[in-house]
């Protein structure tokens, strides 16, 4: 079975640009996350979708950040316009509970912002 | 505020020695602890789910237990390919019940 997928894996850009990370979650998952990874906070949960339906988003720092989920197969992290203390690695993670228990991450995108 | 804590921040171990790695936990209510494996440059990987206190769950060389305030995650002969770093999260009972909160993790090096 294929895992979650993330693309782009490696991302740079210049402040002030628009970027776009996108995700698929493992078929029949009806849960989606968004995560953020630094060597100062860890792991930080961004977004919770469930059904498509955003459920909770008040781990999303600030509104230059905005996340989609148009169907049940794909979601999207964008971030306009980026800074340099946007550079991390986000994860993108899927579960088939409806939340509860495991969740599957993806491979993650490294995003550096110049 | 739910916090997680793991400890030693990193360990270093031969091949062969046994060892274990700690994760303390304070919530409301404990709805289930897991455990992940994180390999340089890619995602967690899910390793164990534990419920309750006394709960123990196997894979190979490691085994995860449960009290009521902490988790350990026992390594027992480690091998070099167990290096990596191993993460404890923790998802609590009531209304934000999918959420995992992460410890910061234990970076474990294996030498040969």
């Amino acid at each position: 079975d294929a895992g979650v997928i993330q693309s782009p894996r490696h991302e740079v850009t210049e402040m002030g640009q628009e970027v776009t990370l996108r995700c698929k979650p493992i078929s029949g998952h009806n849960s989606l996350f968004w995560y953020r990874q630094t060597m100062m906070r860890g792991l930080e949960l961004l977004i919770y979708f469930n059904n498509n339906v955003p459920i909770d988003d008040s781990g999303m720092p600030e509104d230059r950040f905005s996340a989609k989920m148009p169907n049940a197969s794909f979601s999207t992290l964008k971030i306009q316009p980026s800074e340099p203390r946007d550079s991390a690695v986000y994860f993108c993670a899927s579960s088939p509970v409806g939340g509860l228990g495991e969740q599957y991450f993806g491979p993650g995108t490294r995003l550096t912002v110049t | 505020e739910d916090q997680v804590t793991q400890s030693p921040e990193a360990l270093r171990l031969q091949e062969g020695e046994s060892s274990s790695l700690n994760c303390s936990y304070t919530v409301s209510g404990l709805r289930g602890l897991f455990w992940y494996r994180q390999d340089p440059g890619k995602g967690p990987e899910f390793l164990f789910t534990l419920y309750s206190a006394g709960e123990e769950k196997e894979k190979e060389r490691l085994k995860a237990t449960l009290t009521k305030k902490e988790s350990f995650l026992h390594i027992t002969a480690p091998k070099p390919e167990d290096s990596a770093t191993y993460l404890c999260a923790v998802q609590v009972s009531g209304g934000s019940n999918y959420k995992l909160t992460f410890g910061k993790g234990t970076l474990l090096t294996v030498n040969p």
